[in-house]
Formats: structure tokens, sequence, C-alpha cells
């Protein structure tokens, strides 16, 4: 069984600070996806990354993939309060083909 | 709308009591995937259809559930003799293919089940 220990679990933060999630697996994944989630709605595909040390940057969101395609994180820089909800870390691949493997999901709360 | 819908959105039921759960993909996605999501936790992957046909039911909690998928469009997600530990938001997916790489997957809003 593939699995994704994705922390911290909570995070809560002043308006203007840097964070950082991780995502982390002893298996290999073919791609790795990073959802965010609002509540009362369905998670929303941010990035996917798919080659090993692959780093991809959606303003002020990066995100990486390990040399290995065993791990991911998230980076925010200068949080804003519309950054806040659930974050999900997702792998596809490996024995798991079709579905995807998630991690427990890291809520963000950025305060002003 | 164009996006994955679902319905009912909400369902309250009593313990032991059948539901059903219902959704509709994006028109075109092939492959289709159910989910289900405890309160602010990740997705705990149930089944998915390519077509009509399930390859993967590899995490369907017992023979209580069941589901499928007529005319490659609509499923249906079924519990039967319902249990409080099934309290939970059942998310529906769609993508265009099943694949290792290219496996956008989009969600539907979720069914919120309450058993009583």
């Amino acid at each position: 069984t593939q699995l994704l220990e994705q922390s911290p679990q909570f995070l809560s933060i002043q308006e203007g600070e840097n964070l950082t999630v991780y995502c982390n697996s002893s298996s290999v994944f073919s791609s790795l996806q990073w959802y965010r989630q609002e509540p009362g709605e369905g998670p929303v595909l941010l990035v996917t990354v798919v080659t090993g040390g692959e780093v991809k940057k959606l303003k002020r969101l990066t995100f990486q993939f390990g040399d290995a395609r065993k791990d991911s994180s998230l980076h925010i820089t200068a949080a804003q309060p519309g950054d806040t909800g659930l974050y999900l870390c997702a792998g596809a691949g490996g024995t798991s083909y079709g579905k995807l493997t998630f991690g427990q999901g890291t809520i963000l709360t950025v305060h002003p | 709308g164009a996006g994955v819908s679902q319905s009912p959105s909400n369902k309250v039921t009593e313990k032991g009591k059948d539901v059903e759960l219902r959704c509709d993909p994006i028109s075109g996605h092939t492959a289709l995937y159910w989910y289900r999501q405890s309160l602010g936790q990740g997705l705990e992957f149930l089944i998915y259809f390519q077509g009509n046909s399930a390859p993967d039911k590899s995490g369907l909690p017992s023979d209580r559930f069941s589901a499928e998928r007529t005319g490659g469009s609509v499923s249906t997600l079924t519990i039967q003799r319902t249990q409080q530990e099934d309290s939970a938001v059942y998310l529906c997916a769609s993508s265009l293919i099943v694949g290792y790489l290219d496996n956008e997957q989009f969600f539907g809003p979720g069914t919120r089940l309450t058993v009583l």
C-alpha cells in the first residue's frame, strides 16, 4: 500500500509570513499533484510535477518534486488571507494505476 | 454547468437505511472516481471507473458499498445498511483519461452524508 505523509497537519500564521508544507513517501510516484480545497467544495488542482527535481512556480507558490520522486514540498511566500484553505498532495502511478493516493492534508489559516 | 455535479448535496439518514449518491461527470470524461473524506482530512479512494467498468474496487470499505456507472456517464454509489462510521463527505471526480502522468481529476462539491 502506498502512503503519503503530509506535514504539518495544521498551520496558523500571520499575513506576510512564509511557509512550507511537506509530503513524503517511501514509494515512488510517477507524478505528484497539489490540490487546494475550500469548505463545501471539491479539491482544485494547483499543479502537477512529473520529473524528479522539478520545480514549478505559480505566483507566490513554489512546488518541488524530490529527485527520487518520493517527496514533494509546497512553499508559499508572503502568505495572504486568501491562501487560507486545505492543501492536499496526491501521488499518481507506482502500484496505484488510475487512482490518486492523497496525503492527510494541511489546514492553513492566514490571519490578517 | 460544465463541471462535475453531485446529488444530493446533503443527506441525513438513520442507521440501517440504504442511501444512493449520484455523480454526473464532465461530458466526455472517460474516467470517474469516488473518494471519501472525513472532516478536514485527506481523501480516501473508494473505486474508479474506466467507461462502465471498474478496474479497481480496492477502496470499498465493505460489501455494503457498491457502485455502478451506466452509459459511460452517470455513476451511483450505494451504501446499504448505513452505519455511523459511514458519515463523511463523498466526493466524485472525473478525468479525460486514466493515466500515470496526465491524470488531472476534476472534483464535484461532494455529498455530505450524516448517519444518525
